[in-house]
């Protein structure tokens, strides 16, 4: 069955620095999204993306985020400079065009020190 | 989007039926509900969606009363695989398509 995939399971990373979360959807999806979940926490949507140009975003989504696809396979979420309150799981989810439920992958924890 | 209110926790013993329910009196036509599950920190997992019929699939029941103001799942044969925390959520269908999380129901499913 195919399923949503992302790299790497476990990021730790210094405040300020970059971090990029990558993302493989399902191959035949369109749609695409990011959420997070800060521990403890209710899962919260970021952004979502089709036919290469971001769809909506959240208040959270500010310029620190940005998302990209730079082929045909991989979507990518990148936090410019981390701060502490950036730690969370980062969930990637895709769907189709005719069914509206979203696939899930298994999440990035990130951690910023 | 709807909002939706959820019990914080329920128990279910293995084996037996869990009924999972859900309020969302302010549920407009074009209003879908759906049911997503969360196992310990892994990503969402879709479970079922309706509109206004009953729907059932290999997962779960979905039962939407007549005025839409409410539904339940259904878990016909709970097992412990099914601990999880349940969400309940009301949306339109759209090309944006974002799921807005709720707190939940956690589910546990004791032996």
């Amino acid at each position: 069955e195919p399923e949503v995939t992302q790299t790497p399971s476990h990021q730790v990373t210094q405040m300020g620095q970059e971090v990029i979360l990558r993302c493989v959807p399902i191959s035949n999806h369109l749609y695409f999204y990011w959420y997070r979940q800060i521990l403890g926490q209710k899962v919260e949507f970021l952004v979502s993306f089709y036919n290469n140009e971001i769809s909506e975003k959240s208040e959270i989504f500010d310029d620190q985020f940005s998302v990209e696809r730079p082929d045909g396979s991989n979507f990518t979420l990148k936090i410019r400079s981390t701060k502490l309150e950036d730690s969370a799981m980062y969930f990637c989810a895709s769907r189709g065009q005719v069914n509206y439920e979203q696939y899930f992958g298994p999440g990035t924890r990130l951690t910023v020190t | 989007d709807a909002k939706t209110t959820q019990p914080t926790s329920m128990d279910c013993a293995e084996g037996r039926a869990a009924n999972l329910p859900c309020n969302h009196s302010t549920i407009s036509g074009n209003e879908y509900v759906y049911w997503y599950r969360q196992i310990h920190s892994q990503g969402p997992q879709y479970i079922i969606h309706g509109l206004k019929n009953n729907e059932t699939n290999e997962m779960a029941s979905l039962i939407i009363t007549e005025d839409r103001k409410s539904s339940t799942l259904i878990l016909p044969h709970a097992t412990l695989r099914d601990t999880a925390v349940y969400y309940c959520i009301v949306r339109v269908v759209s090309n944006t398509g974002k799921l807005i999380f709720g707190q939940g129901t956690t589910l546990q499913v004791k032996p």
